[in-house]
């Protein structure tokens, strides 16, 4: 059973467009949603992460947006470059000071056009 | 300050061998978790190592084992390949109680034919 469901699977964006992904989970144990960039060849690299007591949380032109109530989070891409263009991965926690085991999602793979 | 690293980086078996994969941990990083991601797919947790003991483990048999060293960095071990092992595994070290703080490697693909 997917514990975090990720859509879309692919993304073709502009460049200078805004990239949108989406993801919801259903246990509302998990304290930790962070988000991952995979570039073909290396391991995921964490980007940006949120806590659900607050709404949004913005790094630069990366952004989560996050719905407690609906048990859904985003991440947007503001100005897209054509070196965005990677897999991305969201992903949830819970127990953090015992096997902190993350539940990923299956990836969006976003191509920036420039 | 040096990443996770691991090895070796590609790895081809026959069904029915055995590997091991082999972690060294981020400097200052005392947890090690291990990840099995198949092509196309997200990570899936394996099992956790902290202080020399498995700390929580995923929906794994058990012919997936491991080990940590004192010196944090850590092994992973599978028994009787089957090829639906195939996939890359990733290894991510972290500081005890700051486990948000994953540093992933870039991976071992381990392919079985």
């Amino acid at each position: 059973q997917q514990q975090v469901k990720q859509s879309p699977q692919s993304l073709i964006v502009q460049k200078g467009g805004i990239s949108i992904i989406n993801c919801a989970y259903e246990n509302t144990a998990f304290d930790y949603f962070p988000w991952y960039q995979q570039f073909p060849g290396k391991g995921p690299a964490l980007l940006i992460a949120i806590r659900p007591d607050v709404s949004e949380k913005k790094e630069g032109r990366f952004t989560i947006s996050f719905n407690k109530s609906a048990k859904q989070f985003s991440l947007h891409i503001m100005d897209s470059q054509p070196g965005d263009s990677a897999t991305y991965f969201c992903a949830a926690s819970k127990d953090r000071n015992t096997g902190n085991q993350f539940y990923f999602g299956t990836g969006t793979s976003l191509t920036v056009i420039p | 300050e040096t990443g996770v690293t691991q090895s070796p980086t590609h790895l081809i078996k026959t069904r029915g061998q055995q590997v091991t994969l082999r972690c060294s941990s981020q400097s200052g990083h005392n947890t090690v978790s291990w990840y099995q991601q198949a092509l196309g797919q997200g990570p899936q947790f394996i099992f956790q190592y902290y202080r020399e003991e498995e700390n929580g483990r995923g929906n794994f048999p058990p012919r997936f084992s491991g080990l940590q060293f004192p010196n944090y960095s850590s092994e992973l071990n599978v028994n009787a390949l089957e090829l639906d092992d195939s996939a890359l595994y990733l290894c991510a070290s972290s500081l005890r109680d700051r486990n948000y703080g994953y540093t992933f490697g870039s991976g071992t693909r381990l392919t079985v034919v």
